[in-house]
C-alpha cells in the first residue's frame, strides 16, 4: 500500500461542476506534488508546494487551482475543466524540494473523466 | 532539447526468463536515476534508483546498470513473474534534486505464462 493517500480514487464531472482531488500523507515530507498523467504517458509535473508555499507552477491553466493546508495535506480545486484534461491526476512527496537522491513517493491517482 | 528516452516501447518476455528494460537519457547533468514500476489502475511505484557514481546497484531480484559514457541506464529483472507485468519508467534528475525529476517514456513489460 502507498504511504500517499488520494482520494477519490474515480471522479466523473461536467465541465461546468467544481471538484476538489485530496492528497495526504504522513510520512513527514514538506514537498508536495501534482503530476498529470495521460494513458500511456508518462507523468508530468504541475505543481510543486514546498513547506506549505507554491513552488512551482508549470504553466498549469488557472481552472487547475492547487492548495497547501498544512504539511499532510495537498489539494487539487477544479472549475470549468475541459473534456482534454481528463486524465490520472497523482500526487507525491519528497522529504523536501531539493531532496537530493530521494525518490518521489507516489499516491495511486485520481482518474478523472470530464464529460 | 534534453530528453529521457527508452529503446522499447514494449517487451514480451516468458515467465522466469530475465528481463532487460533500456532507457537512453542525453543530459549529461544527470546525476542520479529512478526506476518506477507502474501496475494498471496505480501510481507509479518506487523500485531501484542509483546515483552517478555508482554502475551497478542490486536490490531483490533487480539490477540497475548506469552507463556513463554512452548515456545509457539498464534494468534486469531476473525470473520474471507475472506479477511483473506494468509499465516501467526511467526518471532521471540533473543535480539529484527531486523537483527537477524527467521521466522518459515509458516500457510496458508483458510476462507470457
Amino acid at each position: 500500500d502507498t504511504e500517499v493517500t488520494q482520494t477519490p480514487k474515480h471522479l466523473v464531472m461536467g465541465m461546468t461542476n467544481k471538484k476538489s482531488l485530496k492528497c495526504e500523507q504522513h510520512m513527514g515530507h514538506r514537498a508536495m506534488y501534482w503530476y498529470k498523467q495521460k494513458a500511456k504517458k508518462p507523468p508530468e509535473l504541475m505543481f510543486v508546494y514546498s513547506y506549505e508555499k507554491l513552488s512551482i507552477n508549470e504553466s498549469v491553466p488557472s481552472r487547475f487551482s492547487p492548495e497547501c493546508p498544512n504539511s499532510s495535506l495537498l489539494n487539487l480545486h477544479l472549475h470549468a475543466l475541459q473534456p482534454e484534461d481528463s486524465a490520472l491526476y497523482l500526487c507525491a512527496s519528497s522529504p523536501d524540494r531539493d531532496s537530493y537522491n530521494s525518490p518521489l513517493h507516489f499516491g495511486n491517482g485520481t482518474r478523472l473523466t470530464v464529460t | 532539447g534534453e530528453s529521457v528516452g527508452l529503446h522499447l516501447p514494449t517487451l514480451s518476455v516468458q515467465e522466469g526468463d530475465n528481463s532487460i528494460i533500456n532507457c537512453a537519457y542525453s543530459n549529461s547533468a544527470s546525476d542520479y536515476f529512478i526506476w518506477y514500476k507502474q501496475e494498471s489502475g496505480k501510481g507509479p511505484q518506487f523500485i531501484i534508483d542509483i546515483r552517478s557514481n555508482m554502475d551497478k546497484r542490486q536490490g531483490q531480484r533487480v539490477t540497475v546498470l548506469l552507463n556513463k559514457t554512452v548515456k545509457h541506464l539498464s534494468l534486469q529483472i531476473a525470473a520474471t513473474q507475472p506479477g511483473d507485468s506494468a509499465v516501467y519508467f526511467c526518471a532521471e534528475s540533473p543535480g539529484g534534486s527531486a523537483r527537477q525529476l524527467t521521466f522518459g517514456s515509458g516500457t510496458q513489460l508483458t510476462v507470457l505464462p
